[in-house]
């Protein structure tokens, strides 16, 4: 079956740090880019970061450009986010998904595997 | 970057009826669309991609269409489990967008 299970969400204070954990099975994780795609509570969808295959490609939204770090081990199947400086603007419920096509060196992507999601809240 | 516009933001249905939401790019996309299903405290499902091309397992009541700037989503005989929020996306460019959702509620 293929799945992905996010974790390492919680409640931490601004300007804190928080590392973000999704793994991957079912498929072959390295022949696919993988992203983070987020959703505040009660709002829409906002992609975050993707990461390609090989990680030669990666992207980040403004919103999080400079704080938010996407990352691979291809040997875990394992996706990361490493979200620095975390603010109240950042409080959300964060997918990890898969890449509808395979060996893109882009990250410009369809997501067609989606995570359960785990919550991150940023509160004092 | 790219602003997707989705209407109507939100409709209401009865089983039976086709819909169709359109989605409006600000800028042509080249067919790089797709279609998402979120039902309430779930994960979105793809249900569409390259404008019109079915996500398999997909019930091919949902169809796709449209170019350049304008989409289309259309579910030609809504079914119970139908009634959920839909999002267009569009992937021609980095960072990819979303629209901003369309309720489909029960009539």
């Amino acid at each position: 079956e293929v799945q992905l299970v996010e974790s390492g969400g919680g409640l931490v204070q601004p300007g804190r740090s928080l590392r973000l954990s999704c793994a991957a099975s079912g498929f072959t994780f390295d022949d696919y880019a993988m992203h983070w795609v987020r959703q505040a509570p009660g709002k829409g969808l906002e992609w975050v970061s993707g990461i390609s295959w090989n990680s030669g490609s990666i992207g980040y939204a403004d919103s999080v450009k400079g704080r938010f770090t996407i990352s691979r081990d291809n040997a875990k199947n394992s996706l990361y986010l490493q979200m620095n400086s975390l603010r109240a603007e950042d409080t959300a419920l964060y997918y990890c998904a898969k890449a509808e096509a395979p060996i893109a060196d882009s990250v410009s992507d369809a997501f067609d595997i989606w995570g359960q999601g785990t919550m991150v809240t940023v509160s004092s | 970057d790219i602003q997707m516009t989705q209407s109507p933001s939100s409709l209401s249905a009865s089983v039976g009826d086709r819909v169709t939401i359109t989605c409006r790019a600000s800028q042509g996309i080249s067919n790089s669309l797709a279609w998402y299903q979120q039902k309430p405290g779930k994960a979105p499902k793809l249900l569409l991609y390259a404008a019109s091309r079915l996500e398999s397992g997909v019930p091919s009541r949902f169809s796709g269409s449209g170019s350049g700037t304008d989409y289309t989503l259309t579910i030609s005989s809504l079914q119970p489990e139908d009634f959920a929020t839909y999002y267009c996306q569009q992937y021609y460019s980095t960072p990819q967008t979303f629209g901003q959702g369309t309720k489909v509620e029960i009539k």
